[in-house]
């Protein structure tokens, strides 16, 4: 069995702050672990990608994820955000064995970009 | 490449009603999924195929019906609506079992 958690339904920052994502998983397997992003009213992008490579992981538009396995974390962060980035964010697990049904998706984290 | 292409964008049928959305890549993927998101949630998977004349149910496949007669289009039917299937559907496919690529959506009303 394995689960996601997003730790914050919404999130607020200033335009140019950090930001910060929270999310914490559970795993029978070693897991494969994604970002996805959705815009108002479009589909979800894969941000990134973690596949038991380097535990940084880089992503698209300067964000980045850190697998933490002691933690059992997949937090988002990024430097500096824009306003282009208000989106609703989710954490995905995929399990070791990989089945098609094997995704399980957190309940998202709405991230707002005060000017 | 169009990616996954998902229509139509936004629907509104009545109770009983049934309808067929529609989802088409091109990108020559071998998996296709089904997946509805619920306001404030994430998503959940209806029905998924990893090639063409196989298809299997996911989490919460009741109401729904799918087929997969080509690479390219994994159609969902529903055949009697209901206002609880009111959802945003997402339609998504990849390469292998993991990193996938969604369409924009079908937002779909049943009232």
């Amino acid at each position: 069995a394995q689960s996601v958690t997003q730790l914050d339904s919404h999130v607020s920052v200033s335009e140019g702050t950090p930001v910060l994502l929270r999310c914490n998983y559970s795993s029978s397997y070693s897991p494969s672990l994604f970002w996805y992003v959705q815009h108002p009213n479009k589909g979800l992008q894969l941000l990134l990608k973690y596949t038991s490579a380097a535990t940084l992981v880089k992503g698209i538009n300067g964000f980045e994820a850190e697998f933490k396995k002691s933690e059992t974390s997949f937090h988002l962060t990024k430097p500096s955000a824009h306003m282009s980035d208000a989106a609703e964010y989710f954490c995905v697990v995929s399990s070791a064995g990989g089945g098609a049904d094997g995704l399980t998706f957190g309940k998202g984290t709405h991230l707002i970009i005060q000017p | 490449n169009a990616g996954v292409t998902q229509t139509p964008k936004f629907r509104i049928l009545k109770i009983g009603q049934s309808m067929t959305l529609q989802c088409a890549q091109d990108m020559n993927h071998n998996y296709m999924y089904w997946y509805r998101q619920d306001p404030g949630m994430g998503l959940k998977l209806i029905y998924y195929s990893v090639g063409a004349g196989i298809t299997d149910k996911g989490e919460v496949p009741n109401g729904y019906n799918v087929s997969r007669s080509t690479t390219e289009d994994f159609p969902l039917r529903l055949e009697l609506a209901a206002p609880s299937q009111t959802s945003v559907y997402f339609c998504a496919s990849s390469r292998g079992p993991e990193t996938q690529y969604f369409g924009p959506g079908t937002r779909l009303l049943v009232l």
